[in-house]
């Protein structure tokens, strides 16, 4: 079945260090979004793209990148994670112009 | 930006009981209300969703109703089941676009 995947799972990782973690789709989706779930916060974006050479800063980008590498992938990297970076990230994917997004498995990461 | 709040944050409810998840947003241009479930451990779900032209929208058990002058949404569950314990996620979306979500609402249904 299509699926939205994401590499790693859970990630222990110390102040500092850069992190990448990458999502990858064969729904065929043209838009990808990357959130930060935190206990009692909900879902946040972090960032979106609706193309290929489409990127967009969401509610809390500061400290986050990202790059669309193809289609059917989208990475999220932590230049220098900092504790309070720990939190579940999920990637989701839409079709243009309908309603549903697919969440990938989500990568739980921890900063120490 | 959107804001959207969710209420209440922690809702327990016997077997069998109604639950009632209520949802606020503040930008009128918002036109597409979905509501998500989220299993222990799991994905977010798409249950069901409602869009800014019709005012209620149900599925079997669950329901949603919208109102749109006063800018807020609710979910219904009805007869409630064990298996119906999760949190419960509204959000909001203008054209499908970016989307809201509240703060995420854990209904635990009591056997």
């Amino acid at each position: 079945d299509a699926d939205v995947t994401q590499t790693p799972r859970n990630r222990i990782t110390k102040t500092g260090k850069r992190i990448m973690l990458e999502c990858s789709q064969t729904k065929g989706h043209d838009r990808m979004y990357w959130y930060r779930q935190d206990p009692g916060l909900g879902l946040r974006l972090i960032y979106y793209s609706f193309d290929v050479k489409d990127i967009n800063k969401g509610e809390i980008s500061d400290g986050y990148s990202v790059s669309r590498q193809a289609q059917a992938k989208f990475s999220l990297s932590l230049e220098s994670a900092i504790p309070n970076q720990t939190a579940l990230y999920f990637c989701a994917t839409s079709v243009t112009n309908t309603n549903e997004q697919f969440f990938g498995p989500g990568t739980r990461l921890t900063v120490l | 930006g959107e804001n959207v709040e969710q209420h209440p944050s922690t809702l327990s409810v016997q077997e069998g009981d109604s639950a009632v998840i209520k949802c606020t947003y503040s930008d009128s241009a918002s036109n597409y209300f979905p509501w998500y479930k989220q299993e222990l451990g799991k994905r977010p779900q798409l249950i069901i969703d409602i869009r800014s032209n019709v005012g209620e929208k149900k599925d079997q058990r669950i329901a949603v109703t919208l109102n749109k002058t006063a800018k807020h949404f609710s979910l219904h569950i009805t007869e409630t089941q064990p298996e119906d314990s999760a949190v419960y996620f509204c959000a909001a979306s203008s054209y499908f676009n970016k989307f809201y979500f509240g703060s995420g609402t854990k209904l635990n249904v009591k056997p």
